[in-house]
C-alpha cells in the first residue's frame, strides 16, 4: 500500500532533549516535505527536499534540521527543542514537486515541556 | 508567510445543502490545490488546478479558479455529515515553485 509513515505519533519531551521525527515515503518520490499545524494558521512549511541530497528553507525553518541521505527518508530533527515547538508535525511527498498531489503521513502531535 | 486565505473560516450547514468555500492569494501562482484534514488527521488531496484552468469537477466538487483576482472557490454539492471536515487551499507561487504554502482553512460542518 502507498504511503507516507511518520514515527512517532505522539511524543512529549523536555526543552532542549534532542528528537527525531522520522518520515518514510514507499512511492519513490522525489520530493519531501514538513510542516508544522498550528490552531488558526493553517500548516506552514519548515523544510522541503526535492531530491536526494537536496534541501531548501521553508518559512519556518528556525530551530529544525533535516537531511535526505535516502529517497525514501527525510527526518526531522529538532537539536534543542522549546516549548513554542509545540505543535502537530506532518511529513508529505509527491513525485517531484508542488505541482503534483502531495501525500500526507498522519501526523506527529509534539509537546515540549 | 500566508499565500492563501480560507473565507469563511467556519461554516455549518444542513446535510444536503452546498458548502462554498473561498480561497484567495498573494502573488501570481502555477497550481492551486484543495485538501481537507477530518480533525486532527492528515490531509488528503482533494482537486490540482493549474493557473491556465478555470474550472475543474470531480464527483460533488467543483472548483473555480480566478487568476485576475486571485482567488479560487471550492463548492461541495449535496453535502453529507461525512463532508465534515477542514478544508485547505495551498498555492505554489511562480517566483518559488518549491514551496507549498497553506491557508488557514475553512472548518465544515454537516448537521444531519
Amino acid at each position: 500500500e502507498a504511503q507516507v509513515t511518520q514515527n512517532p505519533r505522539y511524543l512529549i519531551t523536555v526543552t532542549g532533549k534532542k528528537l527525531t521525527v522520522t518520515c518514510s515515503q514507499n512511492m519513490n518520490h522525489e520530493y519531501m516535505s514538513w510542516y508544522r499545524q498550528d490552531p488558526g494558521l493553517g500548516l506552514r512549511q519548515i523544510y522541503y527536499s526535492m531530491n536526494v541530497e537536496v534541501t531548501d528553507k521553508g518559512d519556518v525553518p528556525e530551530g529544525y534540521k533535516v537531511s535526505r541521505k535516502e529517497k525514501r527518508n527525510f527526518p526531522l530533527i529538532l537539536e534543542s527543542p522549546s516549548p513554542n515547538q509545540t505543535s502537530l508535525y506532518f511529513c508529505a511527498s509527491s513525485l517531484r514537486g508542488t505541482g503534483n498531489i502531495q501525500y500526507f503521513g498522519a501526523g506527529t502531535r509534539l509537546s515540549v515541556l | 508567510s500566508q499565500q492563501g486565505e480560507e473565507d469563511p473560516q467556519a461554516l455549518s450547514i444542513q446535510e444536503g445543502e452546498n458548502a462554498t468555500m473561498n480561497c484567495s492569494y498573494k502573488t501570481s501562482i502555477n497550481n492551486l490545490q484543495w485538501y481537507r484534514q477530518n480533525s486532527g488527521r492528515g490531509l488528503v488531496h482533494l482537486i490540482l488546478i493549474r493557473s491556465n484552468e478555470r474550472e475543474k469537477h470531480s464527483g460533488r466538487l467543483r472548483v473555480t479558479l480566478d487568476t485576475s483576482k486571485k482567488s479560487s472557490s471550492l463548492l461541495i454539492t449535496a453535502s453529507r455529515a461525512a463532508d465534515t471536515a477542514s478544508y485547505f487551499c495551498a498555492t505554489d507561487g511562480r517566483d518559488s515553485s518549491y514551496k507549498l504554502i497553506f491557508g488557514s482553512g475553512t472548518r465544515l460542518l454537516v448537521r444531519p
